[in-house]
């Protein structure tokens, strides 16, 4: 059974770096047919996708935060992590790290999800 | 503003049939790509109802069934119960924005 675990630090304060792992069990993160990314959902709000990454390295961005985000992948480890710069209030939301079937596929297994707030 | 337009709220009595629309355009469901769709339960991630505009994943009851046509798509839910009440969430690629896009979802409530 595949298991995504993102554990965050909760709170966050305004102006610096946000920085999220996901750990991957059950599943090699190597496996050529998935890719790994991020999701997010502010309080109360609708999902919006950051980013993804495929074992290669390769990245794909939300246009919208590409300035601010990098999502890099550790295939030794089986980890893939979210760093967010220059973070403000607006960026307080539940973050999800997710599988998903190809680059335009299906997200088939989520993270529970971790609350971070920013705030001073 | 979603790029791929969802009503903010359905409503159904249990035993009824409720359909939700995604609206897309011409760079998303329009163009081809696929239209997934997500149930939301309070407190929750969000989990796959229907993979490829309208294959099932194993354990996802045949009450849930997707369409798509032309730039739109649509989730179906027949023989409505109280456990269906949940958020729903339709997801497809831009090619003009190079990225993933989810609907702004949908409320479900079961009178």
């Amino acid at each position: 059974q595949v298991q995504l675990q993102e554990p965050g630090p909760g709170l966050v304060k305004p102006s610096e770096t946000l920085s999220l792992t996901c750990t991957v069990s059950g599943d090699s993160i190597s496996r050529s047919s998935h890719y790994w990314g991020w999701i997010r959902q502010p309080p109360g709000k609708g999902l919006e996708w950051i980013g993804s990454v495929y074992f290669s390295g390769s990245t794909y961005y939300n246009p919208s935060l590409k300035s601010r985000v990098t999502i890099s992948v550790d295939t030794s480890d089986n980890h893939f992590s979210l760093s967010l710069t220059s973070v403000t209030a607006a960026d307080t939301a539940v973050y999800f790290c997710a599988r998903h079937l190809g680059n335009y596929g299906p997200i088939d297994v989520w993270g529970k999800g971790t609350t971070i707030t920013v705030s001073s | 503003q979603s790029v791929l337009t969802q009503p903010p709220s359905v409503f159904g009595a249990p035993g009824q049939r409720v359909t939700i629309s995604c609206a897309g355009s011409g760079s998303n469901i329009g163009a081809g790509y696929d239209v997934h769709w997500y149930q939301q339960l309070p407190g929750t991630a969000p989990k796959l109802l229907i993979s490829g505009n309208s294959n099932r994943p194993s354990g996802v009851p045949d009450r849930f069934s997707g369409s798509k046509s032309g730039t739109s798509a649509s989730l179906a839910i027949t023989g409505l119960q109280s456990e269906d009440e949940a958020d729903y969430y339709c997801q497809s690629y831009d090619s003009s924005l190079h990225s993933s896009v989810f609907g702004g979802g949908t409320k479900l409530t079961v009178l």
